[in-house]
């Protein structure tokens, strides 16, 4: 079955420095990943989405690249914030592939703190 | 995007109990879920809630422990029933539009079984 990994230990940096994120993914490629911030007590919310035919995606200080052949999804936030620390989940969504079926496939985020 | 609400925001219930967890949405939505989420895990889907039909269950959940009712796109309810310890968890619902593939999440109820 699809099993999907990121990284597991928290993330600290500096203020104002790049956090990336890691997404890897085992078996087939999704045709779609998507980002998502949660913050503590509240649900996550949606940032970014990228589908398999795209190499990166861009929206203001986020970036999130696909590499199928790596199987693997890298989560950038630029000139980090304070603001920006919370946990950040990735999510395999098969697209037609899973027919009608619009369910993701979540893995378990990735806490970030960023210091100021 | 969709603003979700769910009521109840937190609870504390006693073992052998129920409680209904209602999710209201502020536009119609063609797919609503309700979603489990445990400390230290991954969000995990319980069911999708199909307007007008029985809901899709995930493996693992069965609609006698977790019924679910759908009456229109905009509002959704989940049942725990006869609780246990084990059901203390963090309950979503979200939202999707069949033109979109993004999910809008309510703020979730934690819910705590003694």
């Amino acid at each position: 079955s699809q099993k999907i990994e990121q990284n597991s230990e928290a993330l600290n940096i500096q203020e104002g420095k790049t956090a990336t994120l890691t997404c890897n993914y085992t078996n087939y490629s999704p045709a779609y990943l998507q980002w998502y911030r949660q913050d503590p007590g509240r649900g996550p919310v949606f940032l970014l989405l990228i589908r398999e035919n795209e190499k990166e995606k861009r929206k203001e200080r986020l970036k999130v690249t696909f590499d199928t052949t790596l199987k693997q999804s890298l989560f950038h936030i630029t000139a980090s914030q304070p603001a920006d620390s919370a946990t950040y989940l990735c999510a395999l969504d098969m697209g037609i592939y899973a027919g009608n079926n619009r369910k993701l496939i979540w893995g378990l985020g990735t806490s970030l703190a960023v210091n100021p | 995007s969709a603003v979700i609400s769910q009521k109840p925001s937190r609870d504390i219930c006693q073992r052998g109990t129920s409680l209904t967890i209602q999710c209201q949405v502020d536009s119609q939505v063609t797919m609503m879920f309700w979603y489990r989420q445990q400390p230290g895990q991954s969000l995990t889907l319980i069911a999708t809630a199909n307007q007008g039909s029985e809901a899709t269950y995930e493996s693992g959940f069965v609609i006698d422990k977790f019924p679910i009712s759908r009456p229109n796109l905009t509002f959704s309810t989940l049942t725990v029933s006869n609780m246990s310890p084990e059901d203390s968890s963090i309950y979503l619902c979200s939202a999707m539009d069949s033109s979109q593939r993004e999910q809008y999440f309510g703020p979730g109820t934690r819910l705590t079984v003694t």
